[in-house]
């Protein structure tokens, strides 16, 4: 069974430039979570999206930054207009339901260079 | 508003010796609480969680936490560390949704642990 599936690993954006960041869940689960990961900080929550719905988007910037969990495919983390600050490790998560106690199982990460 | 605490940003500790990581949290109502453990460069991995009943969790690679309600603590444990224990360990605190938790969890900042031969 496969886990949560990110791409690219590793992305390098000059400044202005979109980036795009994508997200395949684990198999059967269909709750995605955002988080990103600021050098020597922890995790902070950006968003949290179900097939079509964004549900959560308390942690997401209110400039440059969207998501979504399309129908069919991955979930993508758009950021418009990339600023030096957007370097950071953007990790997606998934799990198999809402509950407060369902585990959320994290990606290996996208790790954006802005230049 | 949820929180976690890890007041210790790096533990070393021999190889052999036991291990403890320290985790407070505040949340509104009863928490439900994680540990996940990142090695450089690569994603979260899921060690344990807290949900309800027995107070001292077992996860993997011989890893437990004891949840003390009393304290709001969730530390991790190890009865003997090993080398390849050294990586960085985030504890994660979820509240329950009808209290506000919502589904977001909120990480400490990480905790290096250090294993020396």
């Amino acid at each position: 069974n496969a886990g949560v599936m990110q791409n690219p690993r590793h992305l390098v954006r000059r400044r202005g430039q979109e980036a795009r960041l994508r997200c395949s869940p684990m198999k059967g689960h269909s709750h995605v979570y955002w988080y990103r990961q600021l050098p020597e900080e922890g995790l902070k929550f950006m968003v949290y999206l179900q097939k079509e719905n964004i549900i959560d988007e308390s942690g997401m910037p209110k400039e440059r930054f969207s998501a979504e969990f399309p129908k069919e495919g991955p979930s993508i983390l758009r950021i418009q207009q990339v600023v030096r600050g957007d370097s950071a490790a953007y990790f997606c998560a998934s799990s198999p339901g809402n509950r407060g106690s369902d585990t959320q199982y994290f990606g290996p990460g996208t790790r954006l260079t802005v230049l | 508003a949820q929180s976690v605490a890890q007041p210790e940003d790096q533990v070393n500790v021999a190889e052999g010796n036991p291990l403890t990581v320290k985790c407070t949290y505040s949340v509104s109502g009863n928490p439900y609480l994680f540990w996940y453990v990142q090695y450089p460069n690569r994603g979260l991995q899921f060690l344990l969680k807290y949900i309800t009943g027995d107070n001292l969790v077992k996860g993997s690679y011989g890893f437990e936490a004891e949840f003390n309600k009393s304290q709001t603590s969730f530390h991790l444990k190890k009865p003997s560390a090993l080398v390849s224990d050294s990586a960085l360990y985030f504890c994660a605190v979820r509240g329950q949704i009808l209290t506000g938790g919502g589904n977001k969890l909120t990480f400490g900042t990480g905790t290096q642990l250090k294993v020396e031969l």
